[in-house]
């Protein structure tokens, strides 16, 4: 099956600063791949995705980006504030087999005032 | 919100009692989830209900029990649980099973098994 690896865990930046979270994937069928943002007390919510057809996607301060060849997709998080502080997941789709969301393990992001 | 909602938010149960967890869409879903979250693990997939029907069981002990009614609410039935099953258990829907959607999240049910 799928494996989703997450680095790093833990990701203090100073306010203003830019965030990189990074994850590789093993299944080469997987085909999209959503970012999660958990907040203290809420579930996990959607901030960003990009499918298999796609190497980059921009949503104000916040991107992803994918390399296929390579098996793996980073988030980017510019102008950090503190409000972005959090737990991120990623997250792979496997169009093969299973058809389940398989999760990274999750960085806690501090962005510090 | 996301527009997927548990009940309850806390619950404290001893090892012998029977409680359910309840969860309810609002997003015209077909597909409905259950995951267990702990510290320092991921998300581990518990169970899949595509149109009321299961279509995943993880290798889930048979003290957790999933019920499906209808596509917009999911059950979790609870009985003789162990400490090490305390964790946050998320529901979570999207469109369909088997393609590559968004999964919309709940807030979660603590769970405390003393």
């Amino acid at each position: 099956g799928e494996n989703v690896e997450q680095h790093p865990s833990t990701l203090s930046v100073q306010e203003g600063d830019s965030a990189v979270i990074k994850c590789t994937y093993s299944d080469s069928a997987s085909n999209y791949f959503p970012w999660y943002k958990q907040e203290l007390g809420k579930g996990p919510q959607l901030i960003i995705d990009i499918r298999s057809n796609v190497g980059e996607k921009k949503d104000q301060r916040i991107a992803v980006t994918l390399n296929k060849t390579a098996k793996h997709f980073s988030l980017h998080i510019t102008e950090t504030q503190p409000e972005d502080s959090a737990v991120y997941f990623c997250a792979a789709f496997s169009g093969a087999g299973s058809y389940q969301l398989t999760f990274g393990k999750g960085t806690k992001l501090s962005v510090i005032p | 919100e996301t527009g997927v909602t548990q009940t309850p938010r806390h619950l404290v149960m001893g090892m012998t009692n029977k409680k359910s967890l309840k969860c309810e869409q609002h997003l015209g879903h077909n597909a409905m989830y259950w995951y267990k979250q702990s510290a320092k693990k991921p998300l581990e997939l518990m169970f899949v209900y595509n149109f009321k029907e299961q279509t995943e069981n993880n290798s889930v002990p048979s003290r957790f029990s999933p019920e499906c009614p209808n596509s917009s609410h999911l059950f979790l039935h609870l009985h003789t649980l162990q400490p090490e099953d305390s964790a946050l258990y998320l529901c979570a829907s999207s469109p369909s099973e088997g393609r590559a959607d968004t999964q919309y999240f709940g807030p979660g049910t603590r769970l405390t098994v003393l």
